[in-house]
């Protein structure tokens, strides 16, 4: 069975940092590009970043380009997200999804993880 | 940035045929892909590629994409259907690929 499991979120103050793992199973990890999706309380899916299956392509949103940092461990079949800097709009569900393609220039996100909740308050 | 517009509520009897629309800028040259996701639950994949199902989904589910609309269409709509949607492509041109629409509440009535 496909699984992501996500771990690391939690309360953290603003200007502080954290870092988020998603753990994989069930699949080749290291065939696969995968993602982090973000949902703040009551919003909807906002992408968040992007890392290819050997890490030579990473992406971010704008909104936090330069504050987080995707990586991932193929020998682990873990993937990472460092949030460094954090606002108080960073607070969100947090979704590691593994991104599938036909054709290589169009991904869609299957499975999702459960997700993992980030509270950035003081 | 490339973006996705979906209207905030569509509601429909059981029974019925639901159809939520994501438009964008010729949409119709782009792969869209869409999400159920009920409260509590993580995302889903329902559609992707315009039309194709992942195994598991309903042949009740469908999709269409032309012109500057995409839609997803849930025939004979079922309790269990009402959920957010939210259609997504992928905008290779762009450094921040990953394009969500707002997402849809559809309420079974």
């Amino acid at each position: 069975e496909v699984q992501l499991v996500e771990s690391g979120g939690g309360l953290v103050k603003p200007g502080g940092s954290l870092r988020l793992s998603c753990a994989a199973s069930g699949f080749t990890f290291s065939s696969y590009s995968m993602n982090w999706v973000r949902q703040a309380p009551g919003k909807g899916l906002e992408w968040v970043s992007s890392i290819s299956s050997s890490s030579s392509y990473i992406y971010y949103a704008d909104s936090v380009k330069g504050r987080f940092t995707i990586s991932r461990d193929n020998a682990k079949n873990s993937l990472y997200l460092q949030m460094n800097s954090l606002r108080a709009e960073d607070t969100a569900v947090y979704y590691c999804a593994r991104a599938r393609s036909t054709t290589g220039t169009t991904y869609w996100f299957d499975p999702w993880g459960q997700g993992t909740l980030v509270t950035v308050s003081s | 940035s490339y973006v996705l517009t979906q209207p905030p509520s569509v509601s429909v009897a059981p029974g019925q045929t639901a159809r939520i629309t994501c438009g964008g800028n010729n949409i119709g040259s782009k792969s869209v892909h869409w999400y159920q996701q009920k409260p509590g639950q993580a995302p889903v994949l329902v559609v992707y590629d315009d039309s194709d199902r992942p195994s598991g989904i309903p042949e009740r589910f469908s999709g269409s994409n032309s012109g500057n609309t995409a839609t997803l269409t849930i025939s004979r709509v079922e309790a269990g259907d009402e959920a957010d949607y939210y259609c997504q492509v992928w905008d290779s041109s762009s450094d921040h690929p990953g394009v969500f629409g707002g997402g849809t509440k559809l309420t079974v009535l």
